[in-house]
């Protein structure tokens, strides 16, 4: 079966450090990857997707940048945190596809907290 | 992907279906509509999803309208670790991302 790692759960971080967020995928190969935010009292938002290696497509512009230096892992970075990336961040993965119909099952999430 | 509009909270007592509405008046041909829900402070997961017949999984039952402008979610014996946010979406199947609204926040009373 597929399963999904997020890590670290919680992390607080100072304003102007750097971030590394990761997400592996087991179970699977050429997974569709996604990294989504939700900040405090609002919906949930996508960032970055990604359908291969070295692909990646950003939705919003922002203090983020993610990689995916492997076919089942992707990382989530930023050289300078602000306050406001501040949020549970989530990873979600969907089989490659359109007969998978791009069904997105989620991690569990690292809740960042900047101070 | 087309708009959905859900109502923002629906209460439901313990051991009864809970039927939760969404509308979605500009569903394309080749859209689907999906569900997923979170429970608070964890990942959402998917639920179900269907595109012109009506589905039904072990979790919930999907009924689609036959001219596909609304449908319902129903989860048959609602229990109180049902309670959470359940979104409705509406896209078609490419490997872009899901777009979230607000969702109906389910809450199930015991």
């Amino acid at each position: 079966s597929q399963t999904i790692h997020q890590w670290p759960a919680t992390l607080v971080q100072p304003v102007g450090s750097p971030l590394s967020l990761e997400c592996t995928v087991e179970g699977t190969s050429n997974p569709n990857l996604y990294w989504y935010r939700q900040a405090a009292g609002r919906g949930l938002q996508l960032l970055f997707y990604s359908v291969g290696i070295g692909q990646i497509s950003s939705e919003v512009p922002q203090n983020l940048s993610a990689s995916r230096p492997q076919d089942r892992q992707f990382i989530l970075s930023s050289k300078k945190l602000l306050l406001s990336d501040s949020g549970f961040y989530l990873c979600a993965w969907s089989r490659a596809g359109l007969l998978a119909k791009n069904i997105q099952y989620f991690g569990a999430g690292t809740r960042l907290s900047v101070l | 992907d087309a708009k959905t509009t859900q109502p923002p909270s629906m209460d439901c007592a313990e051991g009864r279906a809970a039927n939760l509405p969404c509308n979605h008046s500009t569903i394309s041909g080749n859209e689907y509509v999906y569900w997923y829900r979170q429970i608070h402070s964890q990942g959402p997961q998917y639920i179900i999803h269907g595109l012109k017949n009506n589905e039904t999984n072990e979790m919930a039952s999907l009924i689609i309208t036959e001219d596909r402008k609304s449908s319902t979610l129903i989860l048959p014996h609602a229990t109180l670790r049902d309670t959470a946010v359940y979104y409705c979406i509406v896209r078609g199947g490419g490997a872009d991302g899901l777009t979230f609204g607000k969702g109906t926040h389910l809450i199930i009373q015991p």
